[in-house]
């Protein structure tokens, strides 16, 4: 059964930085694309960071751009996002979703970023 | 960026009836706008992809249309387990882009 799973999220203040990670399985992992969504409490979708899967070419939502980093380490199927210089305003429920159409959702890790 | 226009934000029925949900883009997306349902305290789930192909395992009841700038999601007979919020995206271009979501709630 395919399976993504995210964790890492916690309480951080402001200014803090979080690792989060999206474990995969029963897929090849590193031959699809992989994106981390994420949920702000109440509110709507919002596409946070995409990385490949053909040539690993990464793309980033303005609101992160220069915080965040996307990358994965394929022998470990994992996807993760490196968050720095964190704010409130990335408080959300952040998840993972596989391919190209998003076929594939884990349950989320939620970041609280809060003094 | 392309924004996606999702109105109204709520609408109401009764199961059995009809629905349709509209999505519109600030421009062209061709027909790379995907649907998603989403429930409380679950992740979204993919319904529709390029505009009309439904996902593994989601009922013939919903059905996905348009091309271009306006698109519509079809429920043909609303089931209880249909009331949900959903949300349309666009992967045309970057950013990648989300609808508001519009709340299909009982009357």
């Amino acid at each position: 059964e395919m399976q993504v799973l995210e964790s890492g999220g916690e309480l951080v203040q402001p200014g803090g930085s979080l690792r989060l990670s999206c474990a995969a399985s029963g897929f090849t992992f590193n031959k699809f694309t992989m994106t981390w969504v994420r949920q702000a409490p109440g509110k709507g979708l919002e596409w946070v960071s995409t990385l490949s899967g053909t040539g690993g070419a990464t793309y980033y939502a303005d609101s992160v751009k220069g915080r965040f980093t996307i990358a994965s380490d394929n022998s470990k199927n994992t996807m993760f996002l490196q968050m720095n210089s964190l704010r409130a305003d990335d408080t959300a429920l952040y998840f993972c979703a596989k391919g190209h159409y998003f076929d594939l959702w884990g349950r989320g890790t939620l970041v609280t970023v809060s003094s | 960026e392309i924004v996606l226009t999702q109105s109204p934000a709520t609408l109401s029925f009764s199961p059995g009836e009809r629905v349709t949900l509209s999505c519109r883009a600030s421009q062209s997306v061709s027909s790379y706008l995907a649907w998603f349902q989403q429930k409380p305290g679950q992740a979204p789930r993919l319904l529709i992809y390029d505009a009309s192909t439904r996902a593994a395992g989601v009922p013939a009841r919903f059905s996905g249309s348009g091309s271009g700038t306006d698109f519509t999601l079809t429920i043909s007979s609303l089931e209880p387990e249909d009331f949900a919020v959903y949300y349309c995206h666009q992967r045309s271009n970057w950013p990648l882009t989300f609808g508001g979501g519009t709340r299909v709630e009982i009357k």
